[in-house]
Parts: C-alpha cells; sequence; structure tokens
C-alpha cells in the first residue's frame, strides 16, 4: 500500500518570501503521478501541479514549483514570491495509474503568508 | 456553474438518521470517487465507481453505500448515522486519460449529534 507523509503540520512566512513543503511517499510502483492540491479556508480542493514519475523534468506553474526526486521519493513544492492568497491548507497526493487510481493523501501542511 | 456539484454543501442531522449526499457532474467522467476529510488525516477514500453500476470499496467503506445509476449522478449514503461520521464529503471525478488529475466538489459538512 502507498503511503504520503507530510512533515509540517504548519508554516508560516512573510508575503514576497519563497517557503518549500515537504512531501515524502512510498510505493514499489513505477508509473505515477503526484500532485499537491491547496484547500483555502473556502474548503476547495484546488489542484496546484502535477508530476508523472516518469518524466525527470521537475514540473512548474507559474510561482509553484516542484523539487522531485525519485529514487528518494521525495516531492517538495516551492511557492516563490509568496502572496496573501496561498494562504490555505497544502496536500500532497500520490495516484497510481493502475486499479483504483484513486489518491492517497498525506495529513497536510497549514500555510500561512503573513503580510 | 460549477463542474462537480455536491449537495447539500452543509447538513446537521442526529444519530441513526440515514443521509444521502448527493454528486453530480458536468464533465463526461466515468470515474467517480467518495472521499471523507478528517482534521489531521486528510481525505480517505469511501467508494469509487468506474461506470454505470460499477461500485467498489475504498479504504473506510464500512456504514456507508452508493448507488451510481447515471453517468452524472455518483450519490452517497450513511443508513443509521453515529456521530464518528461527522467529516467533511468530498465527490470527485476524473476522465480516463492518464494525465488526467481528480476535478473535486466543494463538499459537504456533515454533523451528526
Amino acid at each position: 500500500a502507498q503511503t504520503v507523509t507530510q512533515s509540517q503540520p504548519e508554516m508560516s512566512v512573510q508575503e514576497a518570501e519563497t517557503v518549500t513543503l515537504s512531501c515524502t511517499y512510498d510505493t514499489s510502483e513505477n508509473n505515477y503521478y503526484l500532485f499537491w492540491y491547496k484547500q483555502p479556508p473556502s474548503r476547495q480542493m484546488i489542484l496546484v501541479i502535477r508530476q508523472e514519475a516518469y518524466k525527470q523534468q521537475n514540473a512548474t506553474e507559474n510561482r509553484f514549483s516542484v523539487n522531485f526526486q525519485k529514487a528518494a521519493k521525495s516531492f517538495s513544492l516551492k511557492i516563490s514570491d509568496s502572496q496573501l492568497g496561498d494562504t490555505a491548507m497544502y496536500f500532497c497526493a500520490f495516484m497510481n495509474l493502475q486499479g483504483a487510481q484513486k489518491l492517497v493523501f498525506g495529513q497536510g501542511t497549514r500555510l500561512t503568508i503573513n503580510p | 456553474d460549477a463542474d462537480v456539484t455536491q449537495t447539500p454543501r452543509n447538513r446537521i442531522t442526529k444519530t441513526g438518521k440515514r443521509i444521502m449526499l448527493e454528486c453530480s457532474q458536468t464533465k463526461g467522467h466515468d470515474r467517480m470517487y467518495w472521499y471523507r476529510q478528517d482534521p489531521g488525516l486528510g481525505l480517505r477514500l469511501i467508494y469509487y465507481s468506474f461506470d454505470v453500476k460499477d461500485i467498489n470499496k475504498g479504504e473506510i467503506s464500512d456504514g456507508y453505500s452508493v448507488s451510481r445509476q447515471a453517468q452524472a449522478k455518483f450519490s452517497l449514503s450513511l443508513e443509521s448515522a453515529i456521530p464518528n461520521q461527522t467529516a467533511l464529503y468530498f465527490c470527485a471525478t476524473r476522465g480516463a486519460g492518464k494525465n488526467q488529475p481528480q476535478h473535486f466538489g466543494d463538499g459537504t459538512r456533515l454533523s451528526i449529534l
């Protein structure tokens, strides 16, 4: 069974700073996807970024980028030039491309951006 | 209009009552999922469906049932609600392509007294 671990329950940074959220996972599969979802106080689950395990190049979406280390089973999220609207819970998630294709979530990191 | 719609948005009910949470989607996706979110635990899978009348248990299906009578609709039922089923419930859909992410509804906050 796959597991996802986010070791930082809470983080806080000043506006415009760069912040990195950590995520590690455990799997015996080779073909899978990794995701970061954002959950603001409005409680929506918003897709931030995704990474296919077979792609060596790290995914980037505007101010959001990942550092994907497949051998180490690590998938961290970097937010550059952080904004007040980035305040949210962030969930790392794993999806196996076989079977249920379900998402397995980490426990989440509560990120606060201070003015 | 939202692509994935959950009703109701919030619900308070009493122990022992039967509850149905509805999910409908306009994305045309075959795959639909129900998750439960508890504080500090992230989201966990209750049931999933890959097609009409296809039903599969997730990791925490006890106490729940689902129905998929149409491609666009996937309902979750609590036959006899108990307080530890108090949680935030999410429906999600996914297209068939391997690079497709899951798309979530806005969630139903359920409180059982």
